[in-house]
């Protein structure tokens, strides 16, 4: 497609839910990244895929939230056993090269209830 | 600890005023910095760009100005319109892969 896709845009999980969140990022695109962003906050980093390797998961805040792209294109950032604090807005953005272009979708909102 | 910081969590301007937002950096490696726009429900759109080979940057109404010695950069929006209404975040590259992000500052443009 013309830009990058999220699905769902709005997901309620109750405490202690998995939940699986997923990004179609442009077409041709090595690098992926997925960014969260709490209320009034800045976007901030949560890992990196050129192709299909995770080079980057630096700042993924837990071992409750684990991210794939396993062909290389599409990706899923998966939130195990979900807790109010993961309650943000996950965004993926993709890039052709990793350093410029960087193309973000509109996110997916995640409230943890 | 924020590397990237905006100071102002909000701004309101008139109309064809220029509007200024500042953005402050703590590490002096940085080289490459960027601003983006965030409307509501929608992802951040890249703005404007700057190297840090150069102090200013344009591109029609948004100009950038880099001051390496402060470690501080601006965006100046000239005239502001009522659709430049959003956030404003500044963000650097520190390597690839990876963007760091001021928090944003929301501005206003009133008609």
């Amino acid at each position: 497609g013309a830009g990058v896709s999220q699905s769902p845009r709005y997901k309620v999980a109750k405490r202690g839910q998995d939940v699986a969140l997923r990004c179609d990022p442009i077409s041709g695109h090595v690098s992926l990244f997925w960014y969260q962003q709490a209320l009034g906050q800045g976007p901030e980093f949560l890992t990196y895929f050129q192709n299909e390797a995770q080079l980057d998961k630096s700042g993924l805040p837990s071992d409750r939230f684990f991210a794939e792209r396993p062909e290389g294109s599409v990706s899923t950032l998966k939130i195990q056993r979900t807790q109010q604090e993961d309650s943000a807005v996950y965004l993926c953005a993709s890039s052709p090269d990793g350093l410029y272009g960087y193309t973000f979708g509109s996110g997916t909102r995640l409230t943890v209830v | 600890d924020q590397q990237v910081k905006q100071n102002s969590p909000s701004l309101s301007v008139q109309e064809g005023r220029i509007s200024i937002l500042n953005c402050d950096y703590t590490n002096s490696m940085f080289d490459y910095f960027l601003w983006y726009k965030k409307y509501p429900a929608e992802g951040p759109t890249f703005l404007i760009s700057i190297s840090s080979i150069k102090d200013k940057n344009e591109d029609g109404r948004f100009t950038v100005f880099l001051n390496k010695s402060a470690k501080h950069l601006s965006l100046h929006i000239v005239p502001s319109q009522p659709g430049d209404s959003a956030v404003y975040f500044c963000a650097v590259i520190p390597r690839k892969g990876k963007l760091i992000f001021g928090q944003g500052t929301t501005l206003q443009v009133k008609p």
